[in-house]
């Protein structure tokens, strides 16, 4: 069975920049995570889809980030404009217990 | 609020002997503990959990943790390590209604094992 698919792997752009992410889930995980791995920290929450709603948003930036998962498989996690700030692990993880999440191996976004 | 402290940012430790890594959390309400081990380059791996019940939990690669609430800490402990556990190990919290899948991780812990 497949995992947790996410790309770009490693994404470097210039800052103000758009630049965007993409996971596919598990087949049949209805719930899907995107997850900000800062240097040095673990991960911390950005938003939480069932399905296709986004039913924990709260920690997303809404002024430069946005994300969706038309459809309730995959999903886009985007950021526009990017800040030097932004550099960053961007994780992807999906479940079908909320006990046992799944994590894709991570898109390493480097702004400049 | 829930948050989760590890003690040791880097634990170096010769190959072969035991390890012990060090949890502590704080909650208000009850919580699901869990410890993932993310290997260079990689995402996250669960390595066991603690859910209910038996306050020892084993999980793979042959690691376990203690749950003891009056401490409020989830110790992981492998008897004998080896080369290939070297990795970054984190434990996390989620609260056991409402918002859960929502892990809140600690920084880390860096396990190097040496030869």
């Amino acid at each position: 069975e497949a995992g947790v698919v996410q790309s770009p792997r490693y994404k470097i752009i210039e800052k103000k920049q758009p630049v965007a992410f993409w996971c596919n889930p598990i087949s049949g995980h209805n719930t899907l995570y995107w997850y900000l791995q800062n240097l040095g920290q673990g991960p911390e929450l950005l938003i939480r889809y069932e399905n296709e709603e986004a039913v924990d948003d709260s920690q997303l930036p809404k002024d430069r980030f946005s994300a969706e998962r038309l459809k309730g498989v995959d999903s886009t996690l985007k950021i526009q404009p990017a800040e030097l700030g932004d550099s960053a692990v961007y994780l992807c993880a999906s479940s079908l217990r909320p006990e046992e999440l799944f994590f894709g191996e991570g898109s390493r976004l480097t702004v400049l | 609020a829930q948050s989760v402290t590890q003690l040791d940012s880097q634990v170096p430790v010769f190959e072969e002997a035991p390890v012990e890594l060090r949890c502590n959390y704080s909650s208000s309400v009850s919580v699901y503990l869990f410890w993932y081990v993310q290997y260079p380059n990689q995402g996250l791996q669960l390595l066991l959990k603690y859910l209910s019940g038996s306050t020892l939990v084993k999980g793979i690669n042959g690691f376990e943790a203690e749950f003891n609430k009056s401490q409020t800490s989830f110790h992981l402990r492998k008897p004998s390590v080896h080369i290939s556990d070297t990795a970054e190990y984190f434990c996390a919290v989620s609260v056991t209604g409402g918002s859960q899948g929502n892990l809140i991780f600690g920084k880390g812990t860096k396990l190097s094992v040496k030869p």
